[in-house]
């Protein structure tokens, strides 16, 4: 594919409402992270998948947040009970493999506001 | 905890300048920095990487400069131009991870 794309580009829900946020990877990619960016931050990172596992979910805030990425490919990362905090712009990148080396090429973001 | 610190916040300058952005990280135990672009809105745009074991890149106007052990890079813009505003982000790679700095906006003006 031509880059990494998110849908929806911008999300506006209601506090305590179920979210979810699409990831397409580059294609042929098998590393794929999600970030959170809040306004006038750097990027904080959220999960990191390696094919269909997450092989490391420490960023994950709480037990509100969770990733899929059921086939290797495409991601959705959901959001139970949003709270207002959690208005931010949702970041994907991927990378062709995982090592440390290689660079993770991002998407365009998904800005979630909670109402 | 690897912390990512970029100075200055915020930065002006005229069309043409020269200029300087610094990045600090405090643990140098890391694989590679890279340097970014934010436009307003958008995504992050890769404007270099520098491998640990390199110590500079350069692509056209821009040269970033790494010294792991002081645990510092610059990223260097030569001959601003208005298109050059945005803000300009450095990460650390250590493990799963990038670090990020909160990046430095920079306005170059006509």
């Amino acid at each position: 594919g031509a880059g990494v794309s998110q849908t929806p580009s911008n999300k506006v829900t209601e506090k305590g409402k179920y979210v979810e946020l699409r990831c397409d990877p580059i294609s042929g990619h098998t590393a794929l992270y999600w970030y959170r960016q809040s306004l006038g931050q750097g990027p904080e990172f959220l999960i990191y998948f390696q094919g269909t596992g997450a092989a490391d979910d420490s960023g994950l805030p709480n037990d509100r947040f969770f990733a899929v990425r059921p086939e290797g490919s495409v991601s959705t990362l959901k959001i139970q009970r949003t709270e207002r905090g959690d208005s931010a712009v949702y970041l994907c990148a991927s990378s062709l493999n995982p090592g440390q080396a290689n660079e993770q090429f991002f998407g365009p973001g998904t800005r979630l506001t909670v109402l | 905890k690897q912390e990512v610190t970029q100075i200055p916040a915020a930065l002006s300058v005229p069309e043409g300048e020269n200029l300087v952005l610094n990045c600090s990280f405090t643990d140098s135990a890391i694989y590679n920095l890279q340097w970014f672009r934010q436009d307003p809105g958008k995504g992050l745009t890769s404007l270099l990487l520098i491998q640990s074991s390199q110590r500079e890149q350069t692509s056209g106007r821009l040269n970033a400069s790494l010294d792991k052990s002081s645990g510092r890079s610059t990223l260097y813009i030569a001959a601003s131009q208005p298109g050059d505003s945005a803000t300009y982000l450095c990460a650390v790679r250590q493990s799963n991870d990038m670090r990020f700095g909160a990046g430095t906006r920079l306005t170059v003006k006509p």
